[in-house]
């Protein structure tokens, strides 16, 4: 069973557009972290959200925690070809930290 | 900027064989990690360890598996058989409060190759 879906799984966008993420579960989460991936590399923590309703903004990315702390989303204004990467959401839970398997998302420029 | 460091990067093992992989966390972190990726696949909680000792693991984390901290700075990763499944890239991370709340800092990754 996977704890934590991510939707979609690859975007391919045109730089300037906006889009929104997703990572969604049946579960309750004492947080939720999203991560950004480069091949060959470890993840790097964007943002932790903590409480439900919780909205996070990093520059143009913002960042919302579901006010049952089930699920979570990522929304990027005006994407740069930057932004191209493996986006990972991932929930605390019982001091695991659960995985999704990540959205690829690829800003053509 | 401190980091969390790997070594190797890449190893290359005999099924059957012995390894060890090994992680220097940040020095005043407290709570030590070790996942996995498989290709393509999604990252894997396997272990986590604080006070020296595991606080938890997952289903993967069987008695194939070990971790130590033997020397209060590098922090290691045995699997004393390999299997063919455990070819990944496994990567250390350490934070200093509880990974959920604080922010966990992953290493490069060591990419096992099990032939």
């Amino acid at each position: 069973t996977q704890l934590l879906e991510q939707s979609p799984q690859f975007l391919s966008i045109q730089e300037g557009e906006n889009l929104t993420v997703y990572c969604n579960s049946s579960s309750v989460f004492s947080s939720l972290q999203w991560y950004r991936q480069e091949p060959g590399e470890g993840p790097v923590l964007l943002v932790t959200v903590v409480t439900g309703g919780e909205v996070k903004k990093l520059k143009r990315l913002t960042f919302q925690f579901g006010d049952a702390r089930k699920d979570s989303s990522l929304h990027i204004t005006a994407a740069q070809p930057g932004d191209t990467g493996l986006y990972l959401c991932a929930g605390d839970r019982d001091d695991k930290i659960i995985f999704g398997k990540g959205t690829r998302l690829h800003i053509l420029p | 900027e401190p980091e969390v460091t790997q070594t190797p990067s890449h190893q290359v093992t005999q099924m059957g064989q012995e390894v060890i992989l090994r992680c220097v966390p940040i020095s005043n972190h407290l709570y030590f990690y070790w996942y996995r990726q498989i290709l393509g696949q999604k990252v894997e909680f396997l272990v986590s360890f604080y006070n020296n000792e595991i606080s938890e693991k997952s289903e993967i984390f069987d008695d194939q598996f070990s971790v130590e901290r033997p020397d209060g700075s590098n922090f290691t990763l045995k699997i004393r058989s390999t299997k063919l499944e455990d070819s990944a890239m496994y990567f250390c991370a350490s934070c200093f409060g509880l990974a959920g709340i604080d922010e966990q800092f992953f290493g490069p990754g060591t990419r096992l190759t099990v032939l």
